[in-house]
């Protein structure tokens, strides 16, 4: 069965330092991953998404992630953070629910909380 | 710039009550999706479409009816709404691909007493 797990409910930083959110996968199939976050009050908005090739992928607003297939690992990352950055990160795995049809799988999320 | 549209905002419901959530998409995207936010689960699919007159099960559809009578519009029905029902509902569009990014719309609140 597939599942998302982002194992930190709640993460704080301060302005200035590296963020690193955690997202770990299980799935039998080549993955596909996503970011998702939700700003205070808003909707969620797409951050990057990892298909094939690079493991590095690039985002919006200087995110990145980094998909290591050895931990089944797609952890979020960006430097400097910046207090705009606090929100709740979604880490989601796409899965082929047949017929080439495809369904996301989110993680329970990880409420960023960057003090100024 | 894809536009999902969700109404109402905000909902307050009786026990055993109807409730009907509605969403439209101008973005001429083949996919829609409701989604259920709650603390400590994430986001939690409820139903899908894959186009007007499709509807399709999700994760946890106990409870719920969708409806797709057009490309743009996909309602989520709670026909006896109960308390366990209370959650923020998020409706979703896409086009179909796979790896597609999806388009949320700004979810409806339901408050159901």
């Amino acid at each position: 069965a597939q599942s998302v797990d982002q194992p930190d409910a709640h993460v704080t930083l301060s302005e200035g330092a590296s963020l690193e959110l955690r997202c770990s996968y299980s799935y039998s199939a080549a993955p596909y991953l996503f970011w998702y976050v939700q700003y205070p009050g808003q909707s969620l908005q797409f951050l990057l998404k990892y298909i094939t090739g690079d493991t590095v992928v690039k985002g919006t607003k200087g995110f990145e992630a980094e998909f290591r297939k050895s931990n089944s690992s797609f952890n979020l990352k960006k430097s400097p953070a910046h207090w705009s950055d606090s929100a709740k990160y979604f880490c989601a795995l796409e899965r082929d629910s047949g017929g080439s049809n495809y369904k996301l799988t989110f993680g329970k999320g990880t409420l960023l909380t960057v003090t100024p | 710039e894809a536009a999902v549209t969700q109404s109402p905002r905000n909902k307050v419901a009786v026990t055993g009550g109807k409730v009907t959530l509605s969403c439209n998409q101008t973005n001429n995207h083949n996919n829609m999706y409701w989604y259920r936010q709650d603390t400590g689960h994430g986001l939690r699919l409820i139903h899908y479409s894959y186009g007007a007159g499709s509807t399709e099960k999700g994760d946890i559809p106990d409870g719920y009816k969708a409806s797709r009578p057009s490309q743009e519009n996909f309602s989520l029905i709670l026909e006896l709404a109960t308390p366990s029902q209370t959650s923020v509902y998020f409706c979703a569009s896409g086009q179909g691909r796979f790896a597609e990014t999806l388009y949320f719309g700004s979810g409806t609140r339901l408050t159901v007493l």
